[in-house]
Parts: structure tokens; C-alpha cells; sequence
């Protein structure tokens, strides 16, 4: 199973709300990612958790909030988001953040999220 | 400063020939990582040739081969014989050292006339 899932494929949210986006990875990757990409940009990096803990935080706003619950699963839960915030939300995952041969990431499909 | 650039925002090939993408790059450190991902409209970014520093030989999968060239610093994709299906953008990233963070250039949209 060389599979990223992302839950849900589209979201729509007032700024009100607080909602979550799921990613799950079953390959045994000890590395996972969270991207936000921008309508014809290259994906921004948000956060990487290594082994369930998290290794870098790109000074995202605190209205982000990601949690790893275990080696599979990846959450970003959402929060007061303003319409800026409207994305395509990207998870990756990958063997380990070690720089190893082909360690590539392997992307999901994302998350369509529109902040009204 | 940028450390990924692809200078060609657009570009169009006619099915069945070859086309180059252009990444160049700008790194201190001796030990990195070139990657091409290919995003369809659909959004997924799907993973295409890898090419290490230390990699003698340019890497090849199938129709994509990588020109690297490291005195230059360049990582140019080669796709051969192209598809109607190869129609996408195309983004080059480094991943420099340890923390598996990747950086990404601006990418390039490819178009492929029938």
C-alpha cells in the first residue's frame, strides 16, 4: 500500500468554526507532512512530526493546530480561520526526515479548504 | 534568495516529442537531494525522479530522466515521447542535509498539443 489518504476532499467553514483534516498513511513512514498550496504556487510547508513528535513548526499561526496521535494518522484541526486561509491543504509522509536515498515523500491527494 | 528556480512558467509540447524542464538550484551544503513532482489539475503531487549529490549516474524511471548537471547546478527533467496525459505542473524540490524539510521551485505548467 503505497497510499496518503486525506479526509475530507473538500471543506467549506465559517470563520466561526472549528473543524479538522485527517491523513493516513499505512506504509510505515515515521515522518509525516502538512503543506498549504496556494492556487498555481508550490506547496508551503507547514509542519513535519518525526516519530510521532513534532520536528518543525514553520511559524504558522495558532489558529493551525496539528496532532499525531500515531505513526499512521496526521491532524491538522482548524480554528478562527480567516479567508486567506482558503487552500489546498497537502499531507505527505515519508520514511524518516534522515537524508537517505530515495526518501521521497509521498503526497496525498489534499483537502480543497474554503474559509467564508 | 531563491535556492530552487524554474524559469519557464508555461510551456507546450507537441505529443510524442521530448521537452526539458529547467531547475537550477543554490546550495552551500555538499550533501542534497533533487526530486520532480508532477501535479495534475487534481491536485495530488506525485513523485517522479529522485537524484542524490553523491549520485555518479543521472537517474532514469521510465520516460523521465534527469539531466544533473552539478558544476552548474542544474537538475534538468527530460520527458520523452511526450503523452497527452503528461499535461501538468511540474515542481523541482531540494531537501538539503537532515529534517526532511523540501524546498520547492515555482514550477512549470506543461501543456501537450495533440
Amino acid at each position: 500500500d503505497t497510499e496518503v489518504t486525506q479526509t475530507p476532499k473538500h471543506l467549506v467553514m465559517g470563520m466561526t468554526n472549528k473543524k479538522s483534516l485527517k491523513c493516513e498513511q499505512h506504509m510505515g513512514h515515521r515522518a509525516m507532512y502538512w503543506y498549504k498550496q496556494k492556487a498555481k504556487k508550490p506547496p508551503e510547508l507547514m509542519f513535519v512530526y518525526s516519530y510521532e513528535k513534532l520536528s518543525i513548526n514553520e511559524s504558522v499561526p495558532s489558529r493551525f493546530s496539528p496532532e499525531c496521535p500515531n505513526s499512521s494518522l496526521l491532524n491538522l484541526h482548524l480554528h478562527a480561520l480567516q479567508p486567506e486561509d482558503s487552500a489546498l491543504y497537502l499531507c505527505a509522509s515519508s520514511l524518516s526526515i534522515q537524508e537517505v536515498s530515495y526518501n521521497e515523500q509521498f503526497f496525498g491527494p489534499g483537502t480543497r479548504l474554503t474559509v467564508l | 534568495a531563491q535556492k530552487i528556480t524554474q524559469t519557464q512558467p508555461g510551456m507546450f509540447v507537441q505529443e510524442k516529442e521530448a521537452v526539458t524542464l529547467d531547475c537550477t538550484y543554490d546550495t552551500s551544503d555538499p550533501s542534497y537531494g533533487l526530486f520532480w513532482y508532477k501535479q495534475p489539475s487534481s491536485g495530488e503531487m506525485i513523485f517522479l525522479i529522485y537524484q542524490g549529490s553523491y549520485d555518479q549516474q543521472n537517474a532514469t524511471e521510465g520516460r523521465y530522466s534527469l539531466n544533473f548537471q552539478k558544476a552548474r547546478k542544474s537538475a534538468n527533467l527530460v520527458i520523452s515521447a511526450s503523452q497527452l496525459g503528461d499535461s501538468a505542473m511540474y515542481f523541482c524540490a531540494m531537501r538539503e542535509g537532515q529534517g526532511g524539510k523540501l524546498i520547492f521551485g515555482q514550477g512549470t505548467e506543461l501543456s501537450v498539443k495533440p
